[in-house]
């Protein structure tokens, strides 16, 4: 089955900075990647995510990188905020009828003043 | 637009006790229903997921079970808790192309 890998486990910076966030999954059959926010006590938010046909997606201060030859995709947040602060999960599937994410362990983001 | 909703929103269980959890999904048909167990400060474990009415797929072996009765909804159930029991448990949906995944707000068990 699918794993996904997630680092770094946990990662500060300072407010105005960006981060990246990445992983590596290993099926090459899956074609469907997309990254949730979860802060602190409620559920993972979806906030971006990527299908294996294109390598890049940005989405105002967020995007996402795909490289599909080395089974790696990125988050990168730029200009951090405070309400950046929260646990980003990375996911991986495949597309179709039955479809099961398969999430990284996540990376807690922390945004300092 | 599409909402889900679980309850209760927080429980406390005595070990031994049974447990039955709900989720609905309203504004789609023909959801895929997912449960997920998500420890304190841990990762999402994907505990049982359904692409219709009666069909079940189990990921973990564990005393918990679960049953789809009506197309949008989904009940996560045990017999007996175990103190192992205790975490945050989120319902997700996502539609025909099983792709995106939306969470509903999660219900916090702890078990005594």
């Amino acid at each position: 089955g699918e794993n996904v890998e997630q680092h770094p486990s946990t990662l500060s910076v300072q407010e105005g900075d960006s981060a990246v966030i990445k992983c590596t999954y290993s099926d090459s059959a899956s074609n469907y990647f997309p990254w949730y926010k979860q802060e602190l006590g409620k559920r993972p938010q979806l906030i971006i995510d990527i299908r294996s046909n294109v390598g890049e997606k940005k989405d105002q201060r967020i995007a996402v990188t795909l490289n599909k030859t080395a089974k790696h995709f990125s988050l990168h947040i730029t200009e951090t905020q405070p309400e950046d602060s929260a646990v980003y999960f990375c996911a991986a599937s495949t597309t179709g009828t039955a479809s099961k994410l398969t999430f990284g362990t996540g990376t807690r983001l922390q945004v300092t003043l | 637009s599409q909402t889900i909703h679980q309850w209760p929103a927080t429980l406390v269980q005595p070990v031994g006790s049974p447990l039955s959890l709900e989720c609905t999904v309203e504004g789609t048909s023909n959801p895929n229903l997912y449960w997920y167990r998500q420890a304190a400060g841990r990762g999402l474990q994907l505990l049982f997921y359904s692409v219709g009415i009666g069909q079940i797929s189990s990921e973990v072996p564990q005393n918990l079970s679960a049953s789809r009765p009506q197309d949008r909804q989904f009940i996560l159930s045990s017999k007996k808790l175990l103190l192992s029991d205790s975490g945050f448990y989120l319902c997700a949906w996502s539609g025909l192309r099983g792709s995106e995944q939306y969470f509903g707000p999660g219900t916090r068990l702890t078990v005594t």
